[in-house]
Formats: structure tokens, C-alpha cells, sequence
């Protein structure tokens, strides 16, 4: 089993529509949660990060971070067809300095007009 | 400021062949890390290096190396090349400092195709 678990998809949704994206992780050490974007072609882009539990909202975007349940998710309000991408959660048990991240698959989002 | 750079973008070798690809970080950035990404396995942390000296490994064999030099470019090699090593190769650096969260800011990444 993977440390950490994510539906790839695809996902493709209507645009102005609310996405939900989801990660579930087995390692209890994990305490920066990440989630990425990905256009095609590109190397990853950072979206939100968010240590221990809570939540965090940036613009359109919001992260939730569950420790309890090693669950973490992320909503696109008002979608729009540039927010069609890979999004990859990934995870840290390191310093916030850097070091070694755990991704998921990548969840493949398409947003019709 | 430019963004991390690598090269070559696009390379094909044949199995057997030893590869090097080149990352250069964030003017500034003293950490840079490498990761394989398959449609597969997704993108896998191979090591992380910092001022010089590799401070984490993931679990690749031998075959992966790397090194960092004094001017924080860094590059990764692979030997005896099969055919599962065909992946997109990101480099991410990071300025690895200070107080605050360190983002980890991905290159373009190097297509390496293995025939």
C-alpha cells in the first residue's frame, strides 16, 4: 500500500462548478500537506501549503488537513477552464526546510466551458 | 528571477547506455532535490542535496546517482539504463532557510525516453 492515496481521476466537471479533491495518507509523521497543480508539458507549480490540521483558503481555493482521519482535500470554487491540470497532493515529515516529499497519483481535472 | 532551469529538455538512449542530466536552482537556493515521475508509480523522490552533500535518499538502487556542486547546480546520473527508467526527471529547488516554510519550486523537467 502507498503512503499516500489519490483518486486519478479524470475528473471532468462543468465550468463554474465546485471541485473537491481528496488524499488519504498512512504515515502519522506527516506535517506539511501541499497540494500542486501540474499543466501538461510543465513541472508542478505549488497551490497551498498547510501545516498540522486546519484549514486555509486562498482566493477560489481552499485546503483541509484532517490529521485525525490522515485525510486532507482540496476545493476549487468556481471552476474555470484554466484550472484544467493534474493536481498533486503531496507530504512532508521532514523540516520546513525541505527534504523529502510524498506524493499522491495526481488527480487529472478538466473543466468544460 | 529565473526559475530552475534543466537540460537537455528531451533525450532518448538506448538500455545499457549511463545518462547525466543538469538542474540549475533559483539563483540564491542552496537545497535541490530530484524526482522521477511515471504514469505509473507518479512522481518519486529520488535524494535530496544541500551546500554539496545528499541529505536524503529515496528508494532507488545504485544505478541513481547524483551530486551537487559548490555553485548549488546539481546534476544526476543513471547507469546501465533499462527500460523502466524512461520518466519525466524533475529538479525542485529551495532556499532551504530561515523560519518560515521552504516552498519547493519545480523545473520543466527532462523527458528521458529509454528504447
Amino acid at each position: 500500500q502507498k503512503e499516500v492515496e489519490q483518486d486519478p481521476g479524470p475528473l471532468s466537471v462543468p465550468e463554474g462548478a465546485i471541485v473537491s479533491l481528496n488524499c488519504t495518507y498512512s504515515n502519522s509523521a506527516f506535517q506539511y500537506f501541499m497540494w500542486y497543480r501540474q499543466y501538461s508539458r510543465k513541472g508542478p507549480e505549488l497551490l497551498m501549503y498547510t501545516y498540522s490540521s486546519g484549514n486555509k483558503e486562498d482566493g477560489r481555493f481552499t485546503a483541509q488537513v484532517d490529521k485525525s482521519s490522515k485525510y486532507i482535500s482540496l476545493f476549487i470554487r468556481d471552476s474555470q477552464p484554466s484550472d484544467s491540470a493534474t493536481y498533486l497532493c503531496a507530504m512532508s515529515a521532514g523540516s520546513y526546510r525541505g527534504g523529502k516529499l510524498i506524493f499522491g497519483q495526481g488527480t487529472e481535472l478538466s473543466v468544460k466551458p | 528571477k529565473a526559475g530552475v532551469t534543466q537540460t537537455p529538455r528531451y533525450l532518448i538512449k538506448t538500455r545499457g547506455q549511463q545518462v547525466t542530466l543538469s538542474c540549475s536552482p533559483i539563483s540564491g537556493h542552496r537545497s535541490v532535490s530530484w524526482y522521477q515521475q511515471t504514469p505509473g508509480q507518479g512522481l518519486q523522490f529520488l535524494f535530496e542535496y544541500f551546500s554539496e552533500t545528499q541529505r536524503n535518499k529515496g528508494n532507488f538502487p545504485g544505478r541513481f546517482s547524483g551530486r551537487q556542486f559548490s555553485n548549488s547546480r546539481s546534476e544526476m546520473n543513471v547507469s546501465t539504463l533499462e527500460l523502466g527508467d524512461s520518466a519525466l526527471y524533475l529538479c525542485a529547488s529551495s532556499p532551504s532557510q530561515g523560519d518560515a516554510y521552504n516552498e519547493q519550486f519545480f523545473g520543466p523537467g527532462t523527458r528521458l525516453t529509454v528504447l
